[in-house]
């Protein structure tokens, strides 16, 4: 298996724009997570997925910022309208009930100008 | 609130000593812990769980204790190498979530 595949790498945008990350998560890991990473605040947890359907979203800081899981084997989290404070990298990462290793991509980092 | 503490944000030790990274937690009764390690533009990856009821763990050079009455994590990494140098996380399971520390960083010195 390729791993978790995040995209863009990197997202540089403007101030107001609007940010779509994606995540392919691994073939059958029924849970999805979306973190934000920064150095202040270190890796936080943003929402969660089991089996699609989105489970706990208290750490979706605004209504700025929201997250799908149309399938198995996709997920987006989209910010609009993105600010300069949403700059961080942003990480997917999933799992396989009973599992409980985190298996993480690699990241989108994104700067908002 | 829930709180994690990682002992220090950087440590910097020599080249085969003993790393030992303290991870403390408050208001939690985890089911599990386990540490991450993290190199520069990548994500974190897996190193090692322990249970509630193990006391300690091991892997090759890498052994974690956890003590549920202090509420305090240790990882150690004995005869370190420079390619040990990144940053160390420690998360704790609760239910389905992974609440995550803030990480130390480690740095080895040749």
């Amino acid at each position: 298996d390729a791993g978790v595949i995040q995209s863009p790498r990197h997202e540089v945008t403007e101030m107001g724009q609007e940010v779509t990350l994606r995540c392919k998560p691994i073939s059958g890991h029924d849970y999805l997570f979306w973190y934000r990473q920064t150095m202040m605040r270190g890796l936080e947890l943003l929402i969660y997925f089991n089996n699609n359907v989105p489970i706990d979203d208290s750490g979706m800081p605004e209504d700025r910022f929201s997250a799908k899981m149309p399938n198995a084997s996709f997920s987006t989290l989209k910010i609009q309208p993105s600010e300069p404070r949403d700059s961080a990298v942003y990480f997917c990462a999933t799992y396989r009930r009973g599992g409980n290793i985190q298996y993480f991509g690699a990241g989108t980092r994104l700067s908002v100008l | 609130s829930q709180k994690i503490e990682q002992n220090s944000e950087a440590l910097n030790i020599q080249e085969g000593k003993t790393a030992t990274l303290t991870c403390n937690y408050t208001n939690y009764s985890p089911a599990y812990l386990q540490w991450y390690r993290q190199d520069p533009g990548r994500g974190p990856v897996f190193l090692l769980l322990i249970r509630e009821n193990e006391k300690e763990k091991r892997k090759e050079r890498l052994k974690v204790t956890f003590d549920t009455t202090l509420k305090q994590s240790l990882f150690h990494i004995t005869a370190s190498q420079p390619a040990d140098s990144a940053t160390y996380l420690c998360a704790l399971d609760l239910m389905e979530k992974v609440t995550f520390g803030t990480g130390t960083k480690l740095q080895v010195i040749p």
